[in-house]
């Protein structure tokens, strides 16, 4: 079966322009996250989806920030316009369906390394 | 307040060495989920193990094996002698509660593991 698939895998862009990342979930997955890992803040999460819809966005920055999810399959985080501080990696991830939320696994994407310039 | 620390940023072993990640983490709820990742220098997130706040028994798979002692909040992975494919960053993370979706993760540790 095919894991997490984000692209793009590397996008270099310049400052003040609009960048798209998409991620496709597992199928049959109906939980996604997005998650930020940077060397000063580690690892932390954007925004997360339940059966489509925004559960958490506390962690998405400001409002050049914006997520969507408008089927099961795939997921776009947009950043308009982009900045410097951008720069970073982004991670995809989704989980299984499960009365447990807390309990199920994330599967992560292999990420796309963002730098802006 | 939910935390999770990993006090090791880098560790350096030579193959066949044992060696252990510690973590610690701290919530103040009664159910909640552990986790371990492991990122190789690909850069891919790749799940190890999830361990339940009522399932104190140490779990072995293989080489790697995990000390769960919630009297010291902590959840310690070892690897029994190493390999260099085991160079990698080691993520440990935390889901508090029951309806927790994201995962709280520490800064992680850097293993280099030498021929």
């Amino acid at each position: 079966d095919a894991g997490v698939i984000q692209s793009p895998r590397h996008e270099v862009t310049e400052m003040g322009q609009e960048v798209t990342l998409r991620c496709k979930p597992i199928s049959g997955h109906n939980s996604l996250f997005w998650y930020r890992q940077t060397m000063m803040r580690g690892l932390e999460l954007l925004i997360y989806f339940n059966n489509n819809v925004p559960i958490d966005d506390s962690g998405m920055p400001e409002d050049r920030f914006s997520a969507k999810m408008p089927n099961a399959s795939f997921s776009t985080l947009k950043i308009q316009p982009s900045e410097p501080r951008d720069s970073a990696v982004y991670f995809c991830a989704s989980s299984p369906p499960g009365q447990i939320i807390a309990k199920n696994i994330q599967y992560f994407g292999a990420g796309t390394r963002l730098s802006v310039l | 307040a939910q935390k999770v620390t990993q006090a090791q940023t880098e560790i350096s072993v030579v193959e066949k060495e044992d060696v252990t990640l510690d973590c610690v983490y701290e919530t103040r709820d009664t159910t909640y989920y552990l986790f371990w990742y492991k990122q190789p220098p690909s850069g891919e997130l790749v799940f190890l193990i999830r361990r339940n706040s009522f399932d104190e028994q140490n779990e072995i798979s293989g080489r790697y094996s995990w000390n769960f002692q919630k009297s010291t909040s902590s959840f310690n992975f070892t690897i029994t002698a190493s390999q260099v494919v085991d160079s990698a960053v080691y993520f440990c993370a935390l889901k508090s509660g029951v309806s927790q979706g994201n995962l709280i993760f520490g800064k992680g540790t850097k293993l280099s593991v030498k021929p």
